[in-house]
């Protein structure tokens, strides 16, 4: 069957970072995507990558791994305000072009 | 900027009722809308797909019958979710996306929270 699989929990302190990792099995592959939510809000888009490799933007990167099924998020100079659960959503072959959500990783980042 | 505007926030319905939700785009054209339900466990569940234009898409699991959806135009989607029961509680999210554009962003609204009694 297709998902989307990402570690529960993370935990951080202030200044250093945390890497967030998603694996995904889907019939096809049409793109990876991250996202934010706050307790309470609605996710919110952070970074979508199609194509093997790092991207960098800025206070945080991306990395994929198509034939690892395989993506992770990293986040740099962690601050209190970046707690929050990040969503790693793949979209996959099947006619459509909805997304399939993880459950999500909530960090947490202390002083 | 884009954004999606969802009521209600939270609902609260007897067992065996409806309830419907809409979500409202503005700042960009909602060709797509996909209507999401977040489980207290934080699952989160594809209810179905919605294109203007084109024919409603759902996943297993959910039906028309069951969470009927209106799509009428590239600014305003609605779902119900009729005879509510305890299994249906959740967050219900849309999230819309503008193929002309960011095909690849989804735009989320603020959620409807359920509460079946």
């Amino acid at each position: 069957g297709q998902g989307v699989e990402q570690p529960d929990n993370l935990m951080s302190v202030e200044g250093t970072f945390a890497r967030v990792n998603c694996t995904y099995s889907t019939s096809g592959f049409n793109g990876l995507s991250w996202y934010q939510q706050r307790e309470g809000h609605a996710p919110v888009f952070l970074s979508y990558v199609v194509l093997d490799g790092l991207k960098d933007s800025g206070h945080f990167s991306t990395f994929l791994s198509r034939s690892n099924g395989y993506s992770y998020l990293l986040l740099t100079e962690l601050q209190i305000k970046d707690s929050a659960s990040y969503l790693c959503a793949v979209r996959a072959y099947q006619g459509g072009r909805a997304l399939i959500f993880g459950t999500g990783t909530t960090v947490s980042v202390s002083p | 900027g884009a954004l999606v505007y969802q009521y209600p926030r939270r609902t609260i319905c007897k067992s065996g009722t409806s309830m419907r939700m809409e979500c409202q785009a503005v700042g960009f054209q909602a060709t797509s809308v996909a209507w999401y339900r977040q489980s207290p466990q934080k699952t989160f569940e594809l209810i179905a797909l919605s294109t203007v234009n084109s024919a409603i898409k759902y996943e297993q699991n959910f039906t028309q019958e069951k969470f009927p959806i209106s799509h009428p135009n590239l600014s305003f989607s609605s779902m119900t979710v009729l005879n509510a029961y305890l299994e249906d509680r959740g967050l219900y999210l849309c999230g819309a996306s503008d193929w002309g554009s960011s095909a690849e962003t989804l735009y989320f609204g603020s959620g409807t929270r359920l509460t079946v009694l």
